[in-house]
């Protein structure tokens, strides 16, 4: 059990577009979503937490209206990166966690974003 | 805030024993966690630390310190296949986790 899916798993997109990633828990519900954003040999960035039906929590530095996270579902969350450039090229994972009172946190597998 | 600190890089033998060490410092604390991470793959969850003391799971073991903000990861007989970057991350309380910038552990024949 908890699993959590993203898709797509690579993408490559021209500088000025925007796209969208998707993070789906598949048999659980997940009250919270985080997005992460690492770079090469580097660890996790938090970038921001998303919970069900509200908005997000951006971390700071992270610019919201560059990331738009929107958690429509207790299954489903989604980042958009808005007219992207090459800079935002970097490996994207998001991670759920259950309703139940645990601190785990489940990782998606991750989305390669590459900004030409 | 909250800082935490672990080594670069490691090297150990296949077979051998390795401790990975991570300090902290921060002002809310509610576990701290240990995760593996494969070149290009999202982390995958090894341990889980809210009390002292020392928690055993097959070859891995997990210890820690709350009073002198400190765990170790500790893998036994280790294999080819644990060469991969280990994360120490504090959830530092609600639902927030910060992780520490990974160890990277070489494992050689």
């Amino acid at each position: 059990g908890a699993v959590v899916s993203q898709h797509p798993s690579r993408v490559i997109c021209k500088s000025g577009t925007s796209v969208k990633i998707e993070c789906r828990s598949l048999d659980f519900q997940a009250t919270t979503m985080f997005w992460y954003r690492q770079f090469p040999k580097k660890s996790l960035m938090l970038m921001a937490t998303s919970n069900e039906g509200s908005k997000a929590t951006y971390e700071q530095g992270v610019e919201k209206d560059k990331f738009l996270i929107n958690h429509a579902s207790l299954t489903l969350s989604t980042l958009t990166v808005t007219s992207a450039h090459p800079e935002d090229s970097s490996f994207y994972i998001c991670s759920a966690q259950g309703l139940a009172a645990s601190y785990e946190q489940y990782f998606g597998p991750g989305t390669r974003l590459t900004v030409t | 805030g909250q800082n935490i600190d672990q080594p670069t890089e490691m090297t150990a033998t296949e077979g051998a024993i390795v401790q990975i060490n991570c300090t902290y410092q921060t002002s809310g604390f509610n576990g701290l966690f240990w995760y593996q991470q494969h070149a290009g793959e999202a982390p995958t969850f090894l341990s889980y630390n809210v009390l002292d003391g020392l928690e055993e799971k097959g070859r891995f073991s997990s210890f820690l310190s709350r009073s002198k903000g400190y765990s170790y990861l500790l893998l036994k007989e280790l294999q080819m296949k644990d060469s991969a970057s280990y994360l120490c991350a504090l959830n530092t309380g609600g639902f927030k986790t910060i992780f520490g910038a990974g160890t990277r552990l070489f494992v050689k024949a």
